[in-house]
């Protein structure tokens, strides 16, 4: 069965610091991948998703993702973190032939000014 | 962009009563629309899919008695939670897609926190 995991329940960072939040999946085949943001007591937001081709995938707020097959990983990073970044981070899976999305747990994104 | 209402954002009932959630694309026509349930600081779990003109398709575990769903148009979709118990408490998210492929993005509503006393 598919399934999605992000290590790290919670990660603290300074404003203007490196972002690198980790995803590992389980899935037999070519995975659909997607990573959504999620601010408190709201819905979610799609930052950016993997179908195919270029394994390096840009997205929205200055969010990137990278696709590795050998390590089952899609790792999200962002060069320098703003303080609006701050929110809960969710990596997600396609599963299988339908459209349905398997939800890892999150990770909470804290931001020091 | 497209956009999903979802209405109400919050809701307090009596254990005992019913309680019904209302997921509208505002300026698109949604084929398929999702139901997920967020505990605190946990993930989404889906628990129901739902096509317009369609039966409900349930997750395993799901109450389908419980949790009734209809997607009666393609721009609506509701989820009652009858006779809600306090455990039913919890963070409720729809989200709809134009159609069942992975190129059609998910949008999702607001959510809605149902708390039961």
């Amino acid at each position: 069965a598919q399934s999605v995991t992000q290590p790290d329940i919670h990660i603290t960072v300074s404003e203007g610091a490196s972002l690198e939040l980790r995803c590992n999946y389980s899935y037999g085949a070519t995975p659909y991948l997607f990573w959504y943001v999620q601010s408190p007591g709201q819905g979610l937001q799609l930052l950016l998703k993997y179908f195919s081709g270029d394994t390096l995938v840009q997205g929205i707020k200055g969010f990137e993702a990278e696709f590795k097959r050998s390590q089952s990983s899609f790792n999200l990073r962002k060069p320098s973190v703003h303080w609006s970044d701050a929110a809960e981070y969710f990596c997600a899976v396609g599963a299988g032939n339908t459209d349905k999305l398997i939800f890892g747990t999150g990770t909470r994104l804290q931001v020091f000014p | 962009g497209a956009v999903v209402s979802q209405h109400p954002s919050w809701v307090i009932c009596k254990s005992g009563t019913s309680v019904k959630i209302e997921c509208r694309s505002l300026d698109f026509q949604a084929t398929t629309m999702f139901w997920y349930r967020q505990f605190p600081k946990q993930s989404l779990m889906l628990m129901a899919t739902s096509n317009e003109g369609s039966k409900a398709t349930y997750e395993q575990g799901v109450e389908k008695d419980k949790f009734l769903i209809n997607h009666a148009s393609l721009t609506l979709s509701t989820l009652t939670v009858t006779s809600a118990h306090p455990e039913d408490s919890s963070f409720y998210i729809c989200s709809a897609a134009r159609d069942s492929s992975y190129n059609s993005p998910l949008h999702f509503g607001n959510g809605t926190r149902l708390t039961v006393t």
